[in-house]
């Protein structure tokens, strides 16, 4: 599958503060998806990115998708306790390959 | 979205014996996918199963290790065999759910997840 490469690995933040993973491949993604794990809980999808320079917003949280298609983000404005988890990326052209994760850790 | 159990939940089971795990969805799907996530690490394919055809192991994974049933559209099992307490882990099924989106895409809905201790 298409490997991707998620950073950072964790991060930990106060409350409030903004938060940003980055998910890089070294080849063209037809598309991409974002996951949340809790913890302790399975992963949930979150979105989908398809287009070139897709942008997509969820409450606080806005999924880009880069304009060669070979990188995306997710930022979290004003981090909230209950974000806290791990997030991936996964390519969706095959299901071999998801990112590694970012840990994201909230200080109330 | 799909609905997906799975069975057990959590086991905890001595080395040299096997564990089934069923994974149960209320909707009939084509594919579903077994996954393993280790502690702390990220998921990890195991295998494709489709119903009425062998099922498709990612490198590293062998059917002798991880037998795979498909016998129907919303239903699978995988078994563990010949246990080691390196196969201890979190064993996921998930399903392919087609989300019209722009062009059409996919995503996946995973199970709870049947946590494994191997002593």
């Amino acid at each position: 599958g298409q490997q991707v490469m998620q950073i950072p690995q964790y991060q930990h933040v106060q409350e409030g503060e903004d938060f940003t993973t980055y998910c890089n491949s070294s080849t063209t993604l037809s598309n991409i998806q974002w996951y949340k794990q809790r913890p302790g809980g399975h992963p949930v999808f979150l979105i989908q990115l398809v287009k070139s320079g897709e942008v997509k917003k969820q409450k606080r949280l806005t999924f880009q998708f880069g304009e060669a298609k070979k990188n995306s983000s997710l930022h979290i404005t004003a981090t909230q306790t209950t974000d806290v988890g791990t997030y991936f990326c996964a390519p969706g052209a095959g299901k071999s390959t998801f990112g590694d994760g970012t840990t994201l850790t909230v200080k109330p | 979205s799909a609905v997906i159990s799975q069975k057990p939940s959590r086991d905890i089971c001595q080395r040299g014996t096997s564990l089934t795990i069923q994974c149960q969805v209320d909707s009939q799907v084509t594919m579903m996918f077994w996954y393993r996530q280790q502690p702390g690490q990220s998921l990890t394919l195991i295998a494709t199963a489709n119903q009425g055809s062998e099922a498709t192991y990612e490198s590293g994974f062998v059917i002798d290790k991880f037998p795979i049933s498909r016998p129907n559209l919303t239903f699978s099992t995988l078994t563990v065999s010949n246990m080691s307490p390196e196969d201890s882990s979190i064993y996921l099924c998930s399903v392919e759910d087609w989300v019209r989106v722009g062009r059409g895409a996919d995503t996946q809905y995973f199970g709870p997840g049947t946590r494994l201790t191997v002593l």
